[in-house]
Parts: C-alpha cells; structure tokens; sequence
C-alpha cells in the first residue's frame, strides 16, 4: 500500500508569510507525528496526535505554529509569519497504536525555504 | 529526561570492511531504541528496532545492533560494507512510544 505522503516537497515561503505544510498518513494509522530537521541535525519532535486528538504539542517552538488533524487521518502544520530560523525539514511519520511496536513510518518530508 | 548522542558526525569505511556506528542514550526508564537510515531527499526508514527480550537485534541490510543497559548503549553494526550503505544514520530513543529523541546522525560514507 501508499507509504507516508507530503505536499509540497518543496516550499519557499518570503519571511512573514504563513505556509501550511499536508501529511497524508498511512491508512489505518491512529498516531501521527510532526517532526522539524534543521540542516545536520537529527529530527526534533513537534506535536503527536491520536487520531484527532493532539496529545502532545510541546515540541511547537512558537505559538507561529499550529497543528491540526481534524478528522483523525490527513494533518496540516501551519506556520504563521515565517522567519527564517523556520527553514528545516519538515518530517511527517504515521504509526499503528500497537503495544510494544512504536514503530513510525516516516514521510519524505516537505524543505521549507524562508527568504 | 531522555536524550541520544552520536559519537562521530562522519564515518568512513572501506567496501567490505565493518561498519560500527556509536549511539549512547539516557532515560530515566528502560527505553525502547531505534536505529533509522536516510538517503538524501527522503524520509527515514527504519533499519531496526529494541523494545523488550533479546538484546542483540537484526535488521534489515545486513545490519544489527546491541542493547547493552550497563553501557547505555546500542551502537550499529554491520560486518561488511556496501557501496550502497553510504547514508546518514539516526539512533532514537522513546519510553512512551509518544515522544521519539533522536540523535544528530552519523553520515558513513563507503570508500570502493
């Protein structure tokens, strides 16, 4: 089946204007996962959700940033006024909830360009 | 708290010669480790995983790694390099399944 989807890949976004960045999980998967990658850095986490649910946002740098997932499947982050310290990696990861597994399948992430 | 450290931002082996990439992590809890390669302009995939039983897990490609708790550690190997293992590599760490740490990554490169 589909894997972890994004759109756009790319975005280059002039600092002050707001993007929205799409994750298209896998399927059936209750977890999602927002993550940010600065440039050689390793992935530092954002927000979690459990199907609509977000459980967890305290990885959201600023209040610039906001995540939603509506009806428990595809996920928008949204970043208001961008600055340039916004330009990273933007990674999605989606999971079943399974006991023991925690096992993320990871998007090909969306590189947002602050100009 | 928990976090991963990455001892070596750069690795370089020769084709056919051991790959050994460090990862070392703290929690406060016994934690469930992962191992995740990146090729470039794609998303991490998972090479293997340790939540609980035997400490010595094998993945894909070739590749396994050690749980050892008196060292903190569960460092990847691999015992012959390929040309196309050359990637960067990401040890992570979650206790809760909700929130994953990961390290800064080890980039190994295979010399032919």
């Amino acid at each position: 089946g589909a894997g972890v989807s994004q759109s756009p890949r790319y975005k280059v976004a002039k600092r002050g204007q707001d993007v929205a960045l799409r994750c298209d999980p896998i399927s059936g998967h209750v977890s999602l996962f927002w993550y940010q990658q600065a440039l050689g850095q390793g992935p530092e986490f954002l927000t979690y959700f459990q199907n609509e649910a977000q459980l967890d946002k305290s990885g959201l740098p600023s209040d610039r940033f906001f995540a939603e997932r509506p009806e428990g499947s595809v996920s928008t982050l949204k970043i208001q006024r961008t600055q340039q310290e916004d330009s990273a990696v933007y990674l999605c990861a989606s999971s079943l909830t399974s006991s023991n597994s925690y096992e993320q399948y990871f998007g090909p992430g969306t590189r947002l360009t602050v100009t | 708290a928990q976090s991963v450290t990455q001892l070596g931002s750069h690795v370089s082996v020769s084709e056919g010669a051991l790959v050994l990439l460090r990862c070392n992590y703290s929690s406060s809890v016994p934690p469930y480790l992962f191992w995740y390669v990146q090729y470039p302009n794609q998303g991490l995939q998972l090479l293997l995983k340790y939540t609980t039983g035997a400490t010595l897990v094998k993945g894909i490609n070739g590749f396994e790694a050690e749980f050892k708790k008196s060292e903190t550690s569960f460092h990847l190997t691999k015992p012959s390099a390929h040309m196309s293992d050359a990637a960067e590599y990401f040890c992570a760490v979650t206790n809760t399944g909700n929130q994953f740490y990961f390290g800064t990554g080890t980039s190994l490169t295979v010399i032919p």
